[in-house]
């Protein structure tokens, strides 16, 4: 299993303002990824961050918006850019481990307002 | 992967089993069938999966008919704690870049006294 630590677990910030979410495992990780739930709604995925490459972006999402980073086999950070009202979600962190990966583990969120 | 249809709110009295109900009839060969709960406030959690035969664990058993085009997850004893969504996904074994999950909408669970 692996246990996952999102930082910050909320946050209320102003428009036109920048957040950056962390996510830190507390063991070595084969894939890590982004996801975004919006009120009400089910869990879309943002992207995948790649350890030392750039992430790869679903449809619907851009890097200049969510900028990601994944410097190691542990850490990954979202930022959330530009920020208005609609981004207002949840953003969730998920891994797993391969090649056993039988089941994806997934951070308790980041609850972000946008006022 | 293959779109799957679930209901979209289920109740169960406590103490009794909840059986939640899973199509997937457009489901491939070697896709599995995975289930996730998402108690309010928290990251999904796994429960189960399956590819042909019925499985079962310390929290729950999948059923899934012959011709894989539906499946049932089965909490035996719902409780208050198994309030949450349940999300059915069916999907290819997890390999590389055929990693992510696609989440549907789910069944709210709601179990009560």
């Amino acid at each position: 299993s692996a246990v996952i630590s999102q930082k910050p677990s909320r946050d209320i910030c102003q428009r036109g303002t920048s957040l950056t979410i962390q996510c830190q495992v507390d063991s070595q990780v084969t894939m890590m990824f982004w996801y975004r739930q919006q009120p009400g709604q089910s869990l879309t995925l943002i992207a995948t961050a790649n350890q030392g490459s750039e992430a790869t972006y679903e449809s619907g999402f851009v890097i200049d918006k969510f900028p990601i980073s994944r410097p190691n086999l542990t850490f990954s950070t979202l930022t959330v850019s530009n920020m208005s009202p609609e981004d207002s979600s949840i953003y969730l962190c998920s891994v797993l481990i391969l090649p056993r990966g039988t089941e994806a583990f997934f951070g308790q969120g980041t609850r972000l307002t946008v006022v | 992967d293959a779109k799957t249809t679930q209901p979209p709110s289920m109740d169960c009295a406590e103490g009794r089993a909840a059986n939640l109900p899973c199509n997937h009839s457009t489901i491939s060969g070697n896709e599995y069938v995975y289930w996730y709960r998402q108690i309010h406030s928290q990251g999904p959690q796994y429960i189960i999966h399956g590819l042909k035969n019925n499985e079962t664990n310390e929290m729950a058993s999948l059923i899934i008919t012959e011709d894989r085009k539906s499946s049932t997850l089965i909490l035996p004893h719902a409780t208050l704690r198994d309030t949450a969504v349940y999300y059915c996904i069916v999907r290819v074994p997890i390999t590389g870049t055929a990693s992510k999950l696609t989440f549907g909408t789910g069944t709210r669970l709601q179990v009560t006294l």
